[in-house]
């Protein structure tokens, strides 16, 4: 059964640092790998995906790391904001159209002004 | 990109009534839609997956005749809480593949039973 860690549940940290979340999965057969934003009280917002076959992508800040063989991913956010204050969710595919997804427990980010 | 929506956005209810959420891809179609639930400070749990044209597959532990899942067309599927009860509060998302391993989330809906 697939299980998804997330380290640390929880980072408070001073406007404009540079930090990793990292993920972990305990079965490397994987589809892709999702990172995903919550704002409280909200739904999903879609942050990077990484399809097995690469090693990571980028967007603006966002950068995502995927090492399939050992079954770890980190996203890492350079000179992070207050508005990047969010629970911040990975999720892994276990194959293509309609397979689901099964998800870490987050890790909760405070950026402080 | 895709947008899912999600109808509505927050419910009040009595304990024994019964409660439906919609959810809707707004842009595309999707055979397949996924149900999940979420407590406060938790990650989403899997409760089901809808498909069109067939049963739902719930996941183990989920009363499949408390959580009724209906995908009545390739846009739209329906999760109807029946009898609820004060425990089945809760946050509940839908999501849609638009593609290969692309999945993309409603809103969700807020349920709070009295």
């Amino acid at each position: 059964k697939q299980e998804v860690t997330q380290i640390p549940a929880a980072l408070s940290v001073p406007e404009g640092e540079n930090l990793v979340l990292n993920c972990s999965f305990t079965d490397s057969a994987i589809y892709n790998l999702q990172w995903f934003r919550q704002d409280p009280g909200k739904g999903l917002t879609s942050l990077l995906l990484i399809q097995s076959s690469q090693r990571e992508q980028t967007s603006g800040r966002l950068n995502a790391s995927l090492d399939k063989s050992s079954g770890r991913s980190t996203l890492y956010i350079a000179a992070s904001q207050p508005g990047d204050s969010a629970t911040y969710l990975c999720a892994v595919s276990l194959g293509g159209y309609g397979n689901k997804l099964v998800f870490g427990a987050g890790t909760i980010l405070r950026v402080k002004s | 990109g895709a947008v899912v929506s999600q109808h509505p956005s927050w419910v009040i209810c009595k304990s024994g009534t019964s409660v439906k959420i919609e959810c809707r891809s707004l842009d595309f179609q999707a055979t397949t839609m996924f149900w999940y639930r979420q407590f406060p400070k938790q990650s989403l749990m899997l409760m089901a997956t809808s498909n069109e044209g067939s049963k739902a597959t719930y996941e183990q532990g989920v009363e499949k005749d408390k959580f009724l899942i209906n995908h009545a067309s390739l846009t739209l599927s329906t999760l109807t809480v029946t009898s609820a009860h004060p425990e089945d509060s809760s946050f509940y998302i839908c999501s849609a593949p638009q593609r290969e391993g692309v999945q993309y989330f409603g809103p969700g809906t807020r349920l709070t039973v009295l």
